[in-house]
């Protein structure tokens, strides 16, 4: 079956330093990925998606993210994390009829000052 | 402004109770989608619908029923609620072609079961 998997439930990071969040994907064809975010309390906001082309997908608030075929990862990243990145962010990719979308279990991002 | 409404925003119910969830979006989209999100588990899908007057079930349907009779809103019951079903729900709606433009989400409904 067709899985979502986020390696790291938490991540602490210093203000200012760079963010690598992991995504691992299970799916035997050309798969279409996402990441959200979700701050406290709110809806899902969606930072980037892969479709196909470029590997290397820029996304909104400075975040990127790189497909990766050979390791099934969909790797989100940003340079310089500000302490408004602190939030749950979840990877999606899209499996079967219907488009449905599979989750990852989400990783916490704290974000020290 | 066009999106994906859900109400109620929050709800308590009492166990063995019953309420409708409702979720309306106003973008044409086929497709539409109900979420459950819980602690340490994302989002698992509970139910969605491929178009007006049908469904079909998700990764944890037990517990749920749901109806799509207008294209424009999809309705997700809990008939005799369970404390189980304490959780953060989330409609989404797409096209059937979703690289159009992706994946629209309500804000969610806070349910708690008590």
């Amino acid at each position: 079956a067709q899985s979502v998997t986020q390696p790291d439930i938490h991540i602490t990071v210093s203000e200012g330093a760079s963010l690598e969040l992991r995504c691992n994907y299970s799916y035997g064809a050309t798969p279409y990925l996402f990441w959200y975010v979700q701050s406290p309390g709110q809806g899902l906001q969606l930072l980037l998606k892969y479709f196909s082309g470029d590997t290397l997908v820029q996304g909104i608030k400075g975040f990127e993210a790189e497909f990766k075929r050979s390791q099934s990862s969909f790797n989100l990243r940003k340079p310089s994390v500000h302490w408004s990145d602190a939030a749950e962010y979840f990877c999606a990719v899209v499996t079967g009829g219907g488009n449905k979308l599979t989750f990852g279990t989400g990783t916490q991002l704290k974000v020290e000052l | 402004n066009a999106g994906v409404t859900q109400t109620p925003k929050f709800r308590v119910l009492k166990t063995g109770q019953s309420m409708t969830l409702l979720c309306a979006q106003d973008m044409n989209h086929e497709y539409m989608y109900w979420y459950r999100q819980d602690p340490g588990m994302g989002l698992r899908l509970i139910h969605y619908s491929v178009g007006e007057g049908t469904t079909a079930k998700g990764e944890v349907p037990d517990g749920y029923n749901v109806s799509r009779l207008k294209k424009q809103n999809f309705l997700l019951g809990l008939e005799s609620a369970a404390p189980s079903q304490t959780s953060v729900y989330f409609c989404a709606s797409s096209y059937q072609e979703f690289t159009r433009n992706g994946y629209t989400f309500g804000s969610g409904t806070r349910l708690t079961v008590v």
